[in-house]
């Protein structure tokens, strides 16, 4: 199966920093997924982004399908923005997980 | 209204017990996604559930331990069978192309044995 490696696995940030996350990928992919996990173990979607960028609010992401990678943007964090974070990518109809990169912004 | 609904959100089981968890989609959709994500880890998939037909389990997964019924296009249960402690864990079910591209996740249950 694909190899999904993210990187920090853990981040620790103060409260108004902005951070980079990045997932790089073994193998070409028809779908990329960034999720954020909640502390009560919700996961949501942030960004559906098998190329290209996109942008939402304080986040954004980009994906060089060619290259194998994406990278998770966030812009003057906030507390609300700890958690895991979870790259995902599929082929075919199997969905890969990466191991995550946990997110701790402090006050 | 969410797109899926998964229940119980949590539970606190015996060993040797067994729970089913629900999970409803609001369209209907051809395949239904089963994970468990350990402790700490990331998700792994159990099994891939199509309506009418066997579901088919990942590696290190079996249907005795988790039998998975799926009587429609809008619905699937997961039984987390005879339950011992290394089961706890969080279930989430997916479904792909509801919003927007890519798959969505329902809320989560999660499972702890004692």
């Amino acid at each position: 199966g694909i190899q999904v490696e993210q990187s920090p696995p853990d981040l620790i940030l103060q409260e108004g920093a902005n951070s980079t996350l990045r997932c790089n990928f073994s193998d070409s992919v028809n779908n990329l997924q960034w999720f954020h996990q909640n502390p009560w173990g919700q996961l949501i979607n942030l960004f559906y982004i098998p190329s290209g960028t996109k942008q939402n609010g304080r986040l954004s992401a980009t994906t060089v399908a060619t290259e194998r990678y994406s990278l998770l943007y966030i812009s003057s964090s906030q507390t609300t923005d700890s958690g895991v974070y979870f790259c995902a990518v599929a082929t075919g109809n199997q969905f890969y997980f990466g191991t995550g990169t946990s997110l701790t912004v402090i006050p | 209204s969410a797109v899926i609904s998964q229940k119980p959100s949590r539970d606190i089981c015996q060993r040797g017990t067994s729970l089913t968890i629900q999970c409803q989609v609001d369209s209907q959709v051809t395949m239904m996604f089963w994970y468990r994500q350990q402790p700490g880890q990331s998700l792994t998939l159990i099994a891939t559930a199509n309506q009418g037909s066997e579901a088919t389990y990942e590696s290190g997964f079996v249907i005795d331990k988790f039998p998975i019924s799926r009587p429609n296009l809008t619905f699937s249960t997961l039984t987390v069978s005879n339950m011992s402690p290394e089961d706890s864990s969080i279930y989430l079910c997916s479904v792909e192309g509801l919003t927007g591209g890519g798959y969505t996740f329902g809320s989560g249950t999660r499972l702890t044995v004692v």
